[in-house]
């Protein structure tokens, strides 16, 4: 089974400012992890994910992560928000592939959410 | 536009009414997802499906139905069953196949629920 753990729900910050979101996983088997974002009474919009390769992962809207293995972390970092940048961040993990019976083939694994992380950032 | 549509974005409901709702995509994605949503509890997986006519129960199946019999389409049914039904639902999408380097999912606006 996997988890994901936010360890912080809330995270204020003065605009300009840098700001990290921590979050931690738990699996048997190797993983991918995701960051998602989410704006209010939106759905969640891709932020980067891990596959493999490089530890060093950057998405969108200047967000990078970095994924470390022997800490099983995947932590969010920006180096300076935006007022914009206030929103609920999730991050996620799921497994490379399962063997699917019914599919005839190895399918990724679904989805886990860890509780979210709502950045608000102070003017 | 390729994307997924949830509706209707608001809906009410009377105690003891089932109540579906609807999610399509046109992104020929094989798998579909749907999660509930609660302020402080992330996002909870409610029933999955990645392929046409099957479909797994999630961690909190109970009080939902789905189907699936069409790849573009994943209906979600509240019963009556469902204690809580008051919630932020979101249907989402992706490629289930292996290979693709596209595991990620794809998400709809959401419809909220207010059972009353």
């Amino acid at each position: 089974a996997q988890s994901v753990t936010q360890l912080d729900s809330q995270v204020p910050v003065f605009e300009e400012a840098p700001v990290e979101l921590r979050c931690n996983y738990s699996s048997s088997v190797s993983v991918y992890l995701f960051w998602y974002v989410q704006y209010p009474n939106q759905g969640l919009q891709l932020l980067l994910k891990y596959l493999s390769g490089s530890t060093l992962v950057k998405g969108i809207n200047g967000f990078e992560a970095e994924f470390n293995k022997s800490q099983t972390s995947f932590h969010l970092r920006k180096p300076s928000v935006h007022i914009s940048d206030t929103a609920e961040y999730f991050c996620a993990v799921t497994s490379p592939g399962i063997w699917n019976q019914n599919a005839g083939g190895t399918s990724y694994g679904k989805l886990t959410f860890g509780q979210g992380t709502i950045l608000t950032v102070h003017p | 536009d390729g994307g997924i549509t949830q509706s209707p974005k608001y809906l009410f409901r009377k105690e003891g009414q089932n109540v579906t709702l609807s999610c399509e995509q046109n992104l020929n994605h094989d798998a579909m997802y749907w999660y509930r949503q609660d302020p402080g509890q992330g996002l909870r997986l409610i029933y999955y499906s990645q392929i046409v006519n099957d479909f797994q129960k999630g961690d909190i199946a109970e009080g939902y139905s789905v189907s699936r019999e069409k790849k573009e389409s994943f209906p979600l049914t509240v019963t009556s069953a469902q204690k809580n039904p008051t919630a932020f639902y979101l249907c989402a999408s992706s490629i289930a196949r292996t290979g693709t380097g596209r595991p990620e999912a794809f998400f709809g606006q959401g419809t909220r629920l207010t059972v009353v």
